[in-house]
């Protein structure tokens, strides 16, 4: 079975630029979420999806926004790009609702 | 203010021996408490987990700890070995969908042969 699968891995944006970054889940899997992960913040809850509605929020700004696709594959948007939202960006899927996360392994944000 | 606490970025433990990683929590609200192992250039694998209606689960070599009126977890790694070498983090959540993780810093573990 495949993984969560993230593209691009790797992303060069130029500040004030908007970027969008893709998720695969794990098929049959319903649940998304993406989470940001810094050196200072470490790993950060950003939002999840499910069923194509979205479940629940982090402490993000609006700049950052997601969407959940019919087949379950997620789109994360940041638009208005600073320096500061350079990071990993992580998408993660489950089953069902009591299942543990899944990370994919990353699509890897420099803004510059 | 930072509610999932891994006190101690780096742990160095000899091949075999036991492992332990701590974590302590602030939230009482939390109700979901798991595991995870990364390597460099890899998302965050699942572990373990616990329910915070328990105070122990164990999967062949690792086994969690909760303590609820510690706010206080830790995770077992019995024997280490030299594979186990990995960033680990805690992470907590306030409903048992284990959904809106919140992690802590992570802990670094060297396993040294």
């Amino acid at each position: 079975k495949a993984g969560v699968t993230q593209t691009p891995r790797y992303l060069i944006k130029t500040r004030g630029q908007q970027v969008t970054l893709s998720c695969s889940p794990i098929s049959g899997h319903r649940s998304v979420s993406w989470y940001q992960q810094t050196p200072g913040q470490g790993l950060q809850f950003l939002f999840e999806y499910f069923s194509e509605t979205q479940r629940n929020k982090g402490n993000f700004p609006g700049r950052f926004s997601g969407r959940q696709f019919s087949n379950s594959r997620s789109e994360m948007n940041v638009s208005t790009l600073e320096l500061g939202d350079s990071a990993l960006y992580l998408c993660a899927s489950s089953t069902i609702l009591d299942s543990p996360l899944h990370f994919g392994n990353g699509t890897r944000l420099t803004v510059t | 203010d930072q509610q999932v606490k891994q006190n101690s970025p780096s742990l160095s433990v000899q091949e075999g021996r036991i492992s332990i990683l701590n974590c302590d929590y602030t939230n009482s609200m939390f109700d979901y408490f798991l595991w995870y192992k990364k390597y460099p250039a890899e998302g965050p694998t699942f572990l373990i987990s616990i329910s915070s209606i328990k105070d122990k689960n164990e999967d062949g070599r690792f086994t969690v700890f909760l303590n609820k009126s510690a706010k206080h977890l830790s995770l077992h790694i019995v024997p280490s070995q030299p594979g186990d070498s990995a960033v680990y983090f805690c992470a907590a959540s306030e409903d048992q969908a284990g959904t809106a993780l919140i992690f802590g810093k992570g802990t670094t573990l060297s396993v040294s042969s």
